[in-house]
């Protein structure tokens, strides 16, 4: 069974840049699998920011920013702020119809 | 604007089947989008459900293949999750969302649902 990876945690300071990673358990991140990212605060429904590895969804701020880096896809925070303090999940499409969430990164602003 | 609304029970027993409805508003069901359930257990991660095209095609989870049925109802813009014999580890909250396979997720607000008799 494929599985998706995340850091479990990661910290920035604020104004700072953070890239935050989702690999495979076996294999190589690709554009194929169509990398998302989902942005969560506590109590919330999670919001979309990225698709399709690097297009910011609709309203979401440059600062956010998606890639592939190495062999894992990647989402960069340009200039952190206090409220990007937040859950971030990222999905990858399986093929087939089915995607998979990775475990998600709790990032800290401080 | 789409908006999606969760409803249904919020207290299932256990072995019982939980039910619930995503009803669409600001879109046509019918438009070209696959249409989608989430579920996100107390404290813990996100985990892809299944997903279903207006014409009935359906997408499920391997590990919850065996007990997930998703339907849609064109005539009143919904689709619905049936999630058979359910144990306290299908306790969570329920998002349904506009779920394109490329991620562009539209989210509805959630509905917690708790098994336990």
């Amino acid at each position: 069974q494929t599985v998706v990876t995340q850091e479990p945690s990661f910290s920035v300071s604020p104004g700072g840049t953070v890239t935050l990673t989702c690999g495979l358990s076996s294999g190589s991140v690709s554009t194929d699998y169509y990398p998302s990212w989902y942005q969560q605060t506590p109590g919330q429904a999670p919001r979309t920011l990225i698709y399709r590895t690097n297009t910011r969804s609709s309203g979401v701020p440059h600062r956010f920013s998606g890639s592939i880096l190495g062999n894992k896809a990647a989402l960069t925070i340009t200039g952190a702020q206090a409220d990007d303090e937040s859950d971030y999940y990222c999905m990858l499409y399986m093929g087939g119809g089915f995607s998979v969430f990775g475990g998600g990164t709790k990032l800290t602003v401080l | 604007q789409v908006q999606l609304q969760e409803s249904g029970p919020g207290l299932v027993k256990p072995s019982e089947t939980l039910s619930l409805t995503c009803t669409v508003s600001g879109y046509s069901i019918t438009g070209g989008y696959y249409w989608g359930w989430i579920r996100q257990p107390p404290g813990r991660g996100l985990e892809w459900i299944g997903s279903i095209y207006h014409s009935g095609s359906t997408n499920y989870s391997p590990s919850l293949r065996s007990r997930v049925t998703i339907s849609v109802d064109t005539s009143k813009n919904r689709f619905s999750l049936k999630l058979s014999s359910v144990t306290a580890a299908d306790t969570a909250v329920y998002y349904c969302a506009r779920a394109p396979d490329y991620g562009d997720y539209v989210w509805g607000q959630g509905r917690l649902v708790t098994v336990s008799s």
